[in-house]
Order: C-alpha cells, then structure tokens, then sequence
C-alpha cells in the first residue's frame, strides 16, 4: 500500500522560506504514470493546489504562487520536496503532499498533512 | 485561474439522496473530462471518491455518483448514510497541467 508522509518545520517566521519534504513508502516515484504533487489548505479555507513534479524533475506550478514555489525530487531517497519563500501569514495552512496520475488528473493517494503556521 | 464554485453546505436525512454542485468555465469543467471529487474528513487526508467525472475507485460505494452538464458537475450521494457527513470539494485540470478546486461543501446527515 502507498504511503505518503510530509515532514518539515511547523513555525516559519514571515519572509522565510517553507520547506516541506514529502517521503514515499510502498511503491516508488520513478514511474511514468504519476505525478508528485503540493495541495495546501489555509484554516476555515478550501483546497489550493500548489503544483506537482515529475519524477524527472519537470515541474507544473499554480501560476498564483509560481514566483515563489521551487519544488524538487530525489528518487535515490524516494522523496520530494516543496520551498515557499517571503511567506506571509496568509501561508498558514495544512500542507499536503498527493500522487496524481498524469492520464486521470485524480490526487489518489495522500499524505496526512502538515500544519505550518507562519508567524514571529 | 479562480475557485471553481460549489454551495457551502448541502443536508439531508439518512437514507436520502443529496446533490452537491460545482460550477466552473468552459476552461476547467466545460472543456475537461478530468473533475474528481474528495470527502475530506477533519483532520484526515482527502479521499478520492470520484474521478474522470463518472469513475469510482475501487472500494468508494456506489452510493457515490458523478456526472456533468456544460460548465456544472455534480456529485449524487444516495442513500446517506452518517458516516458520509464530511467536506466535499471538487478539482478539474485548467489546462497546462493547472488543477484548480473548488471551495468546498459541508455535507451535513441530519
């Protein structure tokens, strides 16, 4: 069975920059028929997806947060990564990281999420 | 690209049907067979329970039911049962390998 995990610092003070790492168990990333992807959600908010990569390392950003979005693979450890920089407190949210198929679109495993809260 | 737009909340009694809405543009749910739908419970991960419009994973009841007209999907649970009260959202690719949701709905079981 697939498993998702997101991992990284719960405070980031504004300005900094947010790194998540999103490790893979169960199966792995090399494959062509998934991409890797960020989906976050502010409190009391909805879903935003954020952007996903390839196993490759082609990556696919929300044109809202690409100026400051930077994600990146590491296939030998079977983890990726999300960097959000000059982050506000209107990046609070629940970061989760999701495996979406590259025919389907559909998000069809998920990690638990991560709370990251953005303050001084 | 903006939130697709779904009812905050939608109800109904155990054992009734409910329909859940999601209203996009011609660039996201008019011109994508590519909508899913996610219950998502508080606090967990969300779950994919509808995909490619219609298609339901295996191990999603056939309670659960997805279908699209023009710009609007919608997502049919019959036969409600108490553990379907969740968050309901809805995704559709947006072209360029965008993925765009919509804002949510608070299933309520009455």
């Amino acid at each position: 069975q697939l498993q998702l995990q997101e991992s990284g610092p719960g405070l980031v003070k504004p300005s900094e920059t947010l790194s998540l790492t999103c490790t893979v168990s169960g199966g792995s990333m090399s494959t062509t028929s998934y991409y890797w992807g960020w989906i976050r959600q502010p409190p009391g908010k909805g879903l935003e997806w954020i952007g996903n990569i390839y196993y490759s390392g082609s990556t696919y950003y929300n044109p809202s947060l690409k100026s400051r979005v930077t994600m990146s693979v590491d296939t030998s450890k079977n983890q990726f990564s999300l960097k959000l920089s000059s982050v506000t407190a209107a990046d609070t949210a629940v970061y989760y990281c999701a495996r979406r198929g590259v025919t389907t679109s559909k998000l069809d495993y998920w990690g638990q999420g991560s709370l990251v809260t953005v303050s001084s | 690209q903006s939130a697709l737009t779904q009812p905050p909340s939608a109800s109904g009694s155990p054992g009734q049907s409910v329909t859940i809405s999601c209203t996009g543009t011609s660039s996201d749910i008019g011109g994508s067979d590519f909508v899913s739908w996610y219950q998502h419970h508080p606090g967990k991960a969300p779950k994919l329970m509808i995909y490619e419009i219609t298609r339901r994973p295996s191990g999603v009841p056939d309670r659960f039911s997805g279908s699209k007209s023009g710009n609007t999907a919608s997502l049919t649970v019959s036969g409600l049962q108490a553990e379907d009260e969740a968050d309901y959202y809805c995704s559709s690719d947006a072209g360029s390998n965008n993925l765009v949701f919509g804002g949510g709905t608070k299933l309520t079981v009455l």
